[in-house]
């Protein structure tokens, strides 16, 4: 079946203009996790989200960025008023949630802030 | 808090000569370690993790509680090894994954 996808692939936009990035996991994946990468700073955690229990948010680096996942399935990043710092690819993840089971990455989401 | 860390940001190495990618971690519980593995525009993949005590494509890596480290081994690089190699510690029930600020390996001829 299909991987992780993300979309869009790439977006480019405006210093203070909100953006969504969305990820669709693979079906029966229950646990599902946002990452920033960034050029020196590695892979950066930002939310995660299992199966109905509240999500973990303690990533989240500012209160412009927040993530819903509706359905138990599709995930929305949303950050508020981008900055230039918010650019970076931005991954999505899922696994089954069992304990030492791995993770499938999506593409990511290249976002540049000018 | 749980932390990984990986020193070095770039490992240059000759084909044909060993490689070591350093891991250590910080937590307090049992751990999960993982090494996960980036090739040029290919996603984010697992390379292999410690329960499994496996070999993938030649790498190998031992987890070392006393030394709180999982570094990542190869007797002989390949041109084709080259890539962004991330460490990763889950912790916990959920296994939440931290990474680390990942190695870059090149290898030259």
């Amino acid at each position: 079946g299909a991987g992780v996808s993300q979309s869009p692939s790439n977006k480019v936009t405006e210093k203070g203009k909100d953006v969504e990035l969305r990820c669709d996991p693979i079906s029966g994946h229950t646990a599902l996790y946002w990452y920033r990468q960034s050029l020196g700073q590695g892979l950066e955690f930002l939310i995660y989200f299992q199966g109905n229990s509240a999500p973990d948010k303690s990533g989240l680096p500012s209160d412009r960025f927040s993530a819903e996942r509706t359905g138990g399935s599709v995930s929305t990043l949303t950050i508020q008023r981008t900055q230039q710092e918010d650019s970076a690819v931005y991954l999505c993840a899922s696994s089954s949630q069992i304990r030492g089971e791995k993770l499938f990455f999506g593409s990511g989401t290249q976002l540049s802030v000018l | 808090a749980q932390r990984v860390t990986q020193p070095e940001k770039l490992l240059s190495v000759f084909k044909g000569a060993p490689v070591e990618l350093k891991c250590n971690y910080s937590y307090s519980g049992s751990p999960e370690l993982f090494w996960y593995v980036q090739y040029s525009r290919q996603r984010l993949q697992l390379l292999l993790r410690h329960i499994s005590r496996e070999s993938i494509k030649g790498f190998t890596a031992d987890l070392n509680k006393g030394e709180t480290s999982f570094h990542l081994k190869k007797p002989f690089a390949q041109e084709e090894d080259s890539a962004m190699y991330y460490c990763a510690l889950g912790t916990g029930t959920a296994s939440k994954l931290t990474f680390g600020t990942g190695t870059r390996l090149q290898v030259t001829l």
